[in-house]
């Protein structure tokens, strides 16, 4: 069992590109999330899905969009991506969204924006 | 908002008791969780407090009060492979995690 894959790993982008970041999880959860995480500011929550079909706006949502298609996949889009969405983005994931649902993590994608 | 406190830095000696505080100030409560995080990798979970009081785990402790909105998680008997980033985080009304900026405890030998 894989438990989280995120890809790519590392990228290099030119500003005003567009990107996805891909999440993938076969633990069959229900939730998953996307975070940014920045020195000094921790993790920060981008967006969300409770269940596949419904998508839900975190922290910081401006700049990213996120689809649900199906249990397994949730990526991430930069319709246009500037150099203050360089960071590091997680992947996670929950058996549900409720109180005593431990959120485990991906192994994340390094993004640098120029 | 959320504001979730803990310190930048701790350094400690092998074998040692360390102790990593965490306040909060959040719309609700809904539970408490640590997650270790080693540098370049994933969060992982530690522990989640929803009760006052201490949940013992092997060599790893946490304990909370939701009245003064105070957790600590306490590692025992450090070892070398404990050097990492310690990270708080809150679970509000909307069943969202809230994260502080985290703890990074140094151990030496």
């Amino acid at each position: 069992i894989a438990g989280i894959t995120q890809a790519p790993t590392s990228q290099i982008l030119a500003a005003g590109r567009r990107m996805t970041l891909r999440c993938t999880q076969d633990m069959r959860h229900n939730a998953m999330y996307w975070y940014r995480q920045d020195l000094g500011l921790g993790l920060r929550l981008i967006h969300y899905s409770n269940t596949a079909g419904t998508t839900g706006k975190g922290e910081v949502p401006d700049g990213y969009s996120v689809s649900r298609a199906n249990t397994d996949d949730f990526p991430l889009t930069l319709a246009s991506a500037v150099p203050s969405q360089t960071s590091v983005y997680f992947c996670a994931s929950s058996e549900g969204a409720g109180a005593t649902d431990t959120q485990y993590f991906g192994p994340g994608t390094r993004l640098t924006v120029l | 908002g959320q504001n979730i406190d803990q310190p930048t830095e701790m350094t400690a000696t092998e074998g040692a008791i360390v102790q990593i505080n965490c306040t909060y100030q959040t719309s609700g409560f809904n539970g408490l969780f640590w997650y270790q995080q080693h540098a370049g990798e994933a969060p992982t979970f530690l522990s989640y407090n929803v009760l006052d009081g201490l949940e013992e785990k092997g060599r790893f402790s946490s304990f909370l009060s939701r009245s003064k909105g105070y957790s600590y998680l306490l590692l025992k008997e450090l070892q070398m492979k404990d050097s990492a980033s310690y990270l708080c985080a809150v679970l509000s009304n909307d069943y969202k995690l809230s994260f502080g900026a985290g703890t990074t405890v140094t151990v030496r030998a």
